[in-house]
């Protein structure tokens, strides 16, 4: 099974708040977890992401989680701000060159932060 | 760089009418996605390609055709149009798989209406 399920769907946050969004899989043999954000009328835009060697991946505000067993990962968006409203994707792959290395995306999460 | 470029911007389609929209990158990317974006579903794979002359179905391919004749452009064509092909179709481009920074360059997408 190539799902990846994601929530919440929707989420509201203050100002200076911590944003939690998580992902489950089920295909073990994914090995490439992105995150993409993606403002309105644009397309998503990679954000950060995480391969399966590693438990956390922390680039400035923003932090993947990934627990193997499982099958999760989440992104946590600390002292989250107006300007990261925009809607948030998950994504899952597996290396295979040969077959392009498809992505899977969750159904996406829409975070608002207000001022 | 433009990165990668799709027109148009927005279409309206009577039902039964055709067309191409047209997707071109200019990074020398081997590997080419179509994905549709529905309000709460995510990004669904139509169509990939790993190189040129080379193109596979994805996740949803019916209704739709591809072509991969030179290593920059990618079109997607729709014949025959259905209401259900109402959506926000995005094309990306990637390096092979490998490496952490790894990911999609996606373009602002096509809005296409079918009526």
């Amino acid at each position: 099974q190539q799902q990846v399920k994601q929530s919440p769907q929707s989420l509201i946050v203050q100002k200076g708040g911590i944003s939690i969004i998580n992902c489950a899989y089920e295909n073990t043999a994914f090995d490439y977890f992105p995150w993409y954000q993606q403002f309105p009328g644009k397309g998503p835009a990679l954000l950060i992401a995480i391969r399966p060697d590693v438990s956390e991946k922390k680039e400035g505000r923003f932090t993947i989680s990934f627990n193997k067993s499982a099958k999760q990962f989440s992104l946590h968006i600390m002292d989250s701000q107006p300007g990261d409203s925009a809607t948030y994707f998950c994504a899952a792959s597996m290396s295979e060159e040969t077959s392009g290395s498809r992505l899977t995306f969750g159904e996406g999460t829409q975070l608002t932060v207000n001022p | 760089n433009a990165g990668v470029t799709q027109t148009p911007k927005f279409r309206i389609l009577k039902i039964g009418q055709s067309m191409t929209l047209q997707c071109a990158q200019d990074m020398n990317h081997n590997y080419m996605y179509w994905y549709r974006q529905d309000p709460g579903m995510g990004l669904k794979l139509i169509y990939y390609s790993v190189g040129a002359g080379i193109t596979d179905k994805g996740e949803v391919p019916n209704g739709y055709n591809v072509s991969r004749s030179t290593t920059e452009d990618f079109p997607l064509r729709l014949e025959l149009a259905a209401p259900s092909q109402t959506s926000v179709y995005f094309c990306a481009s990637s390096q092979p798989p490998g490496g952490l920074n790894y990911g999609y360059t996606f373009g602002s997408g096509t809005r296409l209406t079918v009526v």
